[in-house]
């Protein structure tokens, strides 16, 4: 078990930039998710796949967003047009199933929108 | 809606005492509960969780936490906090037909030698 890990895990970025940011799972686990954090506040839920499909995905993911899972394993959250707005800790974790099972979380790429 | 509150923003203690974090949820149906903490530039890590049965949970660290359905809480407690406790602790609330975890606002807890 070698963990979630993300990449990269700074990225600072002007206005109007497009960045990408990768997450690679725990091997054996089907499920991957995207949080985002801003100073001060908890976690918020993105969207989440199984394998490679896309379940989920939430109100604050605005049409500039868009997270793909090729091949069910690595997923890459891509933000195009970034807004200052847009600066937050990006979470990923992944689980082996839904509810229940633990959610084991990256240690998050901080995008800063200059 | 489901919701999760911290009431406590920053918590500070001293080496030895004892701790507890409050968390209240709102959720229609049965929550599965979790307690994660996050040090600085590190990831979330799971203290523990509660899906069913006992309702005071055992996790990692030397941390407890107590269920009370009828107070809509689980609340998180240690009984002797070290200085390497000193980090964000999230509670969460989960179900069992969602993929999503709903998070509180978080508590910074401080220790002071």
């Amino acid at each position: 078990d070698t963990g979630v890990s993300q990449d990269p895990r700074h990225k600072i970025t002007k206005r109007g930039q497009n960045v990408t940011f990768r997450c690679d799972p725990i091997s054996e686990h089907n499920r991957l998710y995207w949080y985002r954090q801003t100073l001060g506040q908890g976690p918020e839920f993105l969207t989440y796949f199984q394998n490679e499909a896309q379940l989920e995905k939430s109100r604050l993911l605005s049409d500039r967003f868009s997270a793909e899972r090729p091949k069910g394993s690595f997923s890459t959250l891509e933000i195009q047009r970034t807004e200052q707005g847009d600066s937050a800790m990006y979470l990923c974790a992944s689980s082996r199933g839904q509810g229940a099972y633990e959610q084991y979380f990256g240690p998050g790429t901080r995008l800063t929108v200059t | 809606a489901q919701s999760v509150t911290q009431p406590d923003i920053h918590i500070t203690v001293s080496e030895g005492a004892s701790l507890e974090l409050r968390c209240n949820y709102s959720y229609g149906a049965t929550p599965y509960l979790f307690w994660y903490v996050q040090s600085p530039g590190q990831g979330l890590q799971l203290l523990l969780k509660y899906f069913s049965g006992d309702t005071l949970v055992q996790g990692i660290k030397g941390f407890e936490a107590e269920f009370k359905r009828s107070q809509s809480s689980f609340n998180l407690r240690k009984p002797s906090v070290h200085w390497s406790d000193a980090a964000e602790y999230f509670c969460a609330v989960g179900a069992y037909n969602t993929d999503k975890l709903i998070f509180g606002t978080g508590t910074r807890l401080q220790v002071f030698p």
